[in-house]
């Protein structure tokens, strides 16, 4: 079975500066992993994705997630915050099968 | 291209009563997964549907139960309501079960309050 752990339950951090966001798995095999959005009274929106490749994968909107085997990590980051970026953000993995676990969350409130 | 749509949007119920959600999948998407989304929690699995069969399910008792559709749209029903049922209930589309990458696309969501 996989978890997955997000380390921060909310972040404050003020406008332009850097943030980042805290995701451990655990899993005896392989996985996908997965950072999605979800915007206050909205459903989940896809960020970014590592399949296989490169371990650094970015979003089109400057988010970028680094993944990292030998710690099981997958955090998150961006260099530059913006109000616009307040949400909750999910990470996830998908290993056997296709359901998704996700962790339970990290609040990012961008103060001006 | 539409995307996913789920109805209704809110929806209140009482204790005991039944309830049915409705999923349609994005466009050229054969796969619906449904998920639970308590408060300030994590979406959790409850199950997943191709080719109108249940292909997976997360522990989620029999009470859940989901059906889909030859035209791909799915159907999540909860009998017996608990107050624990309250949550915004989730579907997810995706395509087809051959590929452990294939990326699941949300919902709106719907949001449901058991009284």
């Amino acid at each position: 079975a996989q978890s997955v752990t997000q380390l921060d339950s909310q972040v404050p951090v003020f406008e332009e500066a850097p943030v980042e966001l805290r995701c451990n798995y655990s899993s005896s095999v392989s996985v996908y992993l997965f950072w999605y959005v979800q915007y206050p009274n909205q459903g989940l929106q896809l960020l970014l994705k590592y399949l296989s490749g490169s371990t650094l994968v970015e979003s089109i909107n400057g988010f970028e997630a680094e993944f990292n085997k030998s710690q099981t990590s997958f955090h998150l980051r961006k260099p530059s915050v913006h109000i616009s970026d307040t949400a909750e953000y999910f990470c996830a993995v998908k290993a056997a099968g296709n359901k998704l676990t996700f962790g339970g969350g990290t609040r990012v409130l961008v103060k001006p | 291209d539409a995307g996913v749509t789920q109805s209704p949007t809110h929806l209140i119920k009482t204790r005991g009563q039944q309830v049915t959600l409705r999923c349609s999948p994005k466009s050229g998407h054969d796969t619906v997964s449904w998920y639970q989304q308590a408060l300030g929690q994590g979406p959790q699995f409850i199950f997943q549907y191709y080719e109108e069969e249940e292909r997976q399910r997360g522990n989620f008792p029999d009470r859940f139960s989901g059906h889909q559709f030859p035209n791909y749209s799915s159907e999540l029903n909860v009998n017996a309501l608990l107050l624990g049922d309250s949550a915004l209930y989730l579907c997810a589309s995706s395509l087809g079960l051959a590929g452990r990458s294939d990326t699941q696309y949300f919902g709106p969501g719907t949001r449901l309050t058991v009284l």
